[in-house]
């Protein structure tokens, strides 16, 4: 398995731009999970899916953000209109079926987002 | 209070030496403990789990868990340089989710 992909890897974007990112977890996988990382707070959660289905987005910054998974293969994370308090390297993962604590997560390789 | 915290380091070690790193909880339902490390512009990679107080060896690698103190902490025998990366600390409770700590710096010193 390709293990888990996300595109674009790096993104460069003005403030005020709409910005686009992706991820495919590993087939299989029923949970997925999109994280921030920044210097100052670390890793942080931002949403997770469950077959698809939102689970919990508590960590969703604000309105400006917004995350759909439409089938098993795909999720998006959108951010709109995007500032420069956004730039962090954005991480999705995925873990397979039951409790998700107790199985691994993997982790993709990131994209770098610089917002100017 | 943070709900995972870790010293950010950096944990200077010379090469062969042990690695002592530790991570403290919040919240004391928290059930799975992980640990991860990830290299500098990569992602993190799990290296160790435990569940269950006490230890868990694995090569050289030893994960200690002491939930009536809300401490667990990550042992690398025989550091050697190629080891040198962040560590990152995550704890899960009851739900789907895990807190992660801003990790621990190592750097392994030939």
């Amino acid at each position: 398995d390709a293990g888990v992909i996300q595109s674009p890897r790096h993104e460069v974007t003005e403030m005020g731009q709409e910005v686009t990112l992706r991820c495919k977890p590993i087939s299989g996988h029923d949970y997925l999970f999109w994280y921030r990382q920044t210097m100052m707070r670390g890793l942080e959660l931002l949403i997770y899916f469950n077959n698809n289905v939102p689970i919990d987005d508590s960590g969703m910054p604000e309105d400006r953000f917004s995350a759909k998974m439409p089938n098993a293969s795909f999720s998006t994370l959108k951010i709109q209109p995007s500032e420069p308090r956004d730039s962090a390297v954005y991480f999705c993962a995925s873990s397979h079926e039951g409790l998700a604590a107790y199985n691994e997560q993997f982790f993709g390789p990131g994209t770098r987002l610089t917002v100017l | 209070q943070k709900e995972v915290e870790q010293n950010s380091g950096p944990l200077s070690v010379p090469e062969g030496a042990i690695a002592s790193l530790n991570c403290t909880y919040s919240d004391r339902v928290s059930q799975s403990f992980f640990w991860y490390r990830q290299y500098s512009g990569k992602s993190p990679e799990l290296i160790m789990s435990i569940y269950s107080n006490g230890d868990k060896e694995d090569g050289r690698f030893t994960a200690q868990l002491n939930k009536a103190s809300q401490y667990v902490s990550l042992l690398i025998r025989d550091s050697q340089p190629s080891d040198s990366a962040t560590y990152l600390c995550a704890v899960n409770g009851n739900t789907d989710k895990l807190i992660f700590g801003t990790g621990t710096r190592l750097q392994v010193f030939p």
